[in-house]
């Protein structure tokens, strides 16, 4: 039933160590977003994918990449994680287009510790 | 640049009565969509309720139901017959036309803890 699916759930990381989530869907949206909650603050975009076109919001840090290989999947990188990037990141869907635009489907999201 | 105000961060209602969420926008858009989403602890975000701006007639989904004043630009959740299960956070969510260059990207308020006592 699930239709956002993050993995993993719980992740730790070490300071500087590469880090990598994931997040697919059985939804076929056409748009991917990630973004980034800090503890009981509102979630923050850092990115989106419209189809295959990445858009990179102006305030995210370089040190935060994105990579979606196919409609189903999207990736979160994190070159070298701090920490100050601890956080629950959250991915979201959508369908977009003339006439067709639905609200977000969010994931359960994954909640990244660095130590 | 849209932004999402909710100046509640904490609200809490006794079971079975009513609660009122307030949120405030800022947009220059004509053509937008508002949401409410929930997060309960699990953390999962889900979508509670949702309007069209152009609609002029308030959304109501269950015990859920909005006061949506586009003039005023205020966008309120009201909870009926509370239950312990709508203890968590919500967020109030701005969407604007995505046939710009939004692409339905979400602008969320600061959130308002919500709690329901037994």
């Amino acid at each position: 039933d699930a239709m956002v699916i993050q993995n993993p759930r719980y992740q730790v990381t070490q300071f500087g160590k590469p880090v990598t989530l994931s997040c697919s869907q059985t939804l076929n949206h056409n748009v991917m977003y990630w973004y980034q909650q800090k503890s009981s603050q509102a979630p923050k975009l850092l990115f989106h994918y419209y189809d295959k076109d990445f858009n990179n919001e102006a305030d995210t840090p370089d040190n935060f990449q994105s990579r979606r290989p196919n409609t189903s999947f999207c990736f979160l990188d994190i070159r070298s994680p701090g920490l100050g990037d601890a956080a629950m990141y959250l991915c979201a869907t959508s369908k977009v287009g003339l006439g067709m635009n639905t609200e977000a489907f969010f994931g359960q999201g994954t909640r990244l510790t660095v130590v | 640049a849209q932004t999402v105000t909710q100046s509640q961060p904490e609200m809490s209602v006794q079971e079975a009565e009513t609660v009122t969420l307030s949120c405030t926008y800022d947009t220059s858009e004509s053509d937008y969509y508002l949401f409410w989403y929930k997060q309960p602890p699990s953390r999962q975000m889900i979508l509670v309720i949702r309007q069209e701006a152009y609609k002029q007639q308030n959304a109501t989904e269950n015990r859920f139901s909005v006061n949506f004043q586009k003039a005023a630009k205020s966008f309120s959740l009201k909870i009926s017959d509370s239950q312990l299960g709508d203890a968590a956070m919500y967020f109030c969510a701005y969407r604007g036309n995505a046939g710009g260059t939004s692409y339905g990207k979400l602008t969320f308020g600061q959130g308002t803890i919500l709690t329901v006592h037994p």
